[in-house]
């Protein structure tokens, strides 16, 4: 149980252009979901919060007109890349928060997505 | 403010024990996790422990927390090349979701 997928796992695109990527939690539903971005060698650095039905959180420093956020039901949260640039590539990592796991606070990971911006 | 430190390498060699340390500095942590990260993966939860708790065991895996100290480590006893992994140490504070990680120790296991 407690499975998290993201799709696409790798996406190249030209710079200027806009990438979706989507992350499902296949058999629980998520109150919540995180959107993570992970350089290379370095930790998950957490980019935004969002909860079904209302508006994201975003962590400091990160902009929320260029990583736009939908959670739009409680099995699916997408992260929109707009108009993307080479420092825009990276490792991309959702998880979801269900209070069904082992403790009312776990995060259940996808498997990420590697975006490179050309 | 909320941090969390891990040793960012270790090696060893099959069949020993590998033991990762982290510290952390918010007292009010709920839960304290450790996470594992294979190449090119996302994060698989390997284990939880409780800030209430001193000790967990999980068949090859031994959570130690030393509240007192702010430490956490994590045991892997018999450890195969297929633990080659980065671990990351976490610890989720305030009573809610919000989740804070440390670097992350790539742990070598050699043949």
């Amino acid at each position: 149980g407690a499975v998290v997928s993201q799709h696409p796992s790798r996406v190249i695109c030209k710079s200027g252009t806009s990438v979706k990527i989507e992350c499902r939690s296949l058999d629980f539903q998520a109150t919540t979901m995180f959107w993570y971005r992970q350089f290379p060698k370095q930790s998950l650095m957490l980019m935004a919060t969002s909860n079904e039905g209302s508006k994201a959180t975003y962590e400091q420093g990160v902009e929320k007109d260029k990583f736009l956020i939908n959670h739009a039901s409680l099995t699916l949260s997408t992260l929109t890349v707009t108009s993307a640039h080479p420092e825009d590539s990276s490792f991309y990592i959702c998880s979801a928060g269900t209070s069904g796991g082992p403790s009312t606070d776990t995060q259940y990971f996808g498997p990420g997505t590697r975006l490179t911006v050309l | 403010g909320e941090d969390v430190e891990q040793s960012l390498f270790l090696s060893v060699r099959e069949g020993d024990s590998s033991v990762i340390n982290c510290t952390y500095t918010d007292s009010s942590s709920t839960y304290l996790y450790w996470y594992k990260q294979e190449p090119g993966a996302g994060l698989q939860l390997l284990t939880y422990i409780f800030s209430n708790m001193d000790m967990k065991q999980d068949q090859r895996l031994t959570v130690l927390l030393n509240k007192k100290d702010k430490h956490l480590s994590l045991r892997i006893a018999d450890t195969q090349t297929g633990d080659s992994a980065i671990y990351f140490c976490a610890e989720s504070i305030g009573g809610g979701f919000k989740t804070i990680f440390g670097a992350g120790t790539r742990l070598f296991v050699k043949a």
